[in-house]
């Protein structure tokens, strides 16, 4: 079982859009639609922002949506503001009732 | 709205055993919605997924630790249980405990986290 592939690192202006990617293999990734992505911010809890691949939990913006084609997954955040500077990790179920998070991406705002 | 907060030494010796507890509060941990994870963070390093739990006693582990961790589950009081044996200082980490949805796979909400240290 290996952490899925993230970059280490992306950017942009406010308001800007940008998306972050999350490769994994037809063990995970590519054989289930249940990739969740989650927000964290150095020294507080993770943030759960989406789940099954596409779902925003409630109270999170419309701003974050997420996609999938194929063993990569994907996370946009459109309208970039300050505050969503922070670490993001996706994470699959890879079956045989064992999970596997990416190596995270930080974001920087510029 | 339930909460979850990890408790335990913040400090281990190399060799010995790393044993942590997560209290729920304002919800039930019988729910048969929901698993019950471990997820730790060393320092500068990603998310890694240790093991969650069911209320029923079921447990489920990362295959790279497996011969190590023991989850457990005490519904009188609320609590679920991570003992890690034989650490290390790769073992230094934050460890998060988590309410794992099981219809999602989602880890929908998490612990502050606590720091454990790895020394002797």
């Amino acid at each position: 079982q290996s952490a899925l592939t993230q970059p280490a690192s992306v950017s942009g202006s406010p308001g800007q859009s940008i998306t972050i990617s999350c490769t994994g293999t037809s063990s995970d990734v590519g054989s289930y639609n249940l990739v969740s992505w989650y927000q964290h911010h150095p020294g507080k809890a993770p943030n759960l922002m989406i789940y099954e691949g596409t779902k925003r939990p409630s109270g999170v913006s419309n701003r974050f949506s997420g996609s999938k084609s194929g063993s990569t997954a994907s996370l946009t955040i459109s309208g970039l503001q300050a505050e969503d500077e922070a670490d993001y990790y996706c994470c699959s179920y890879a079956g045989s009732s064992t999970w596997v998070f990416g190596g995270g991406t930080k974001l920087t705002v510029l | 709205q339930l909460q979850l907060q990890e408790s335990g030494p913040g400090l281990v010796k190399p060799s010995e055993t790393l044993s942590l507890t997560c209290t729920v509060s304002s919800g039930s941990i019988s729910s048969s919605s929901y698993y019950w994870g471990w997820i730790r963070q060393p320092p500068g390093k990603g998310l890694e997924w240790i093991g969650s739990i069911f209320h029923s006693g079921n447990t489920y582990y990362n295959p790279s630790l497996k011969s190590r961790v023991t989850i457990s589950v005490d519904t009188s009081k609320n609590q679920f249980s991570l003992k890690l044996s034989s650490v290390t200082a790769a073992d230094t980490a934050v460890y998060y405990c988590a309410r794992h949805v099981v219809a999602s796979d989602a880890f929908d909400i998490w612990g502050q986290g606590t720091m454990v240290t790895v020394s002797s």
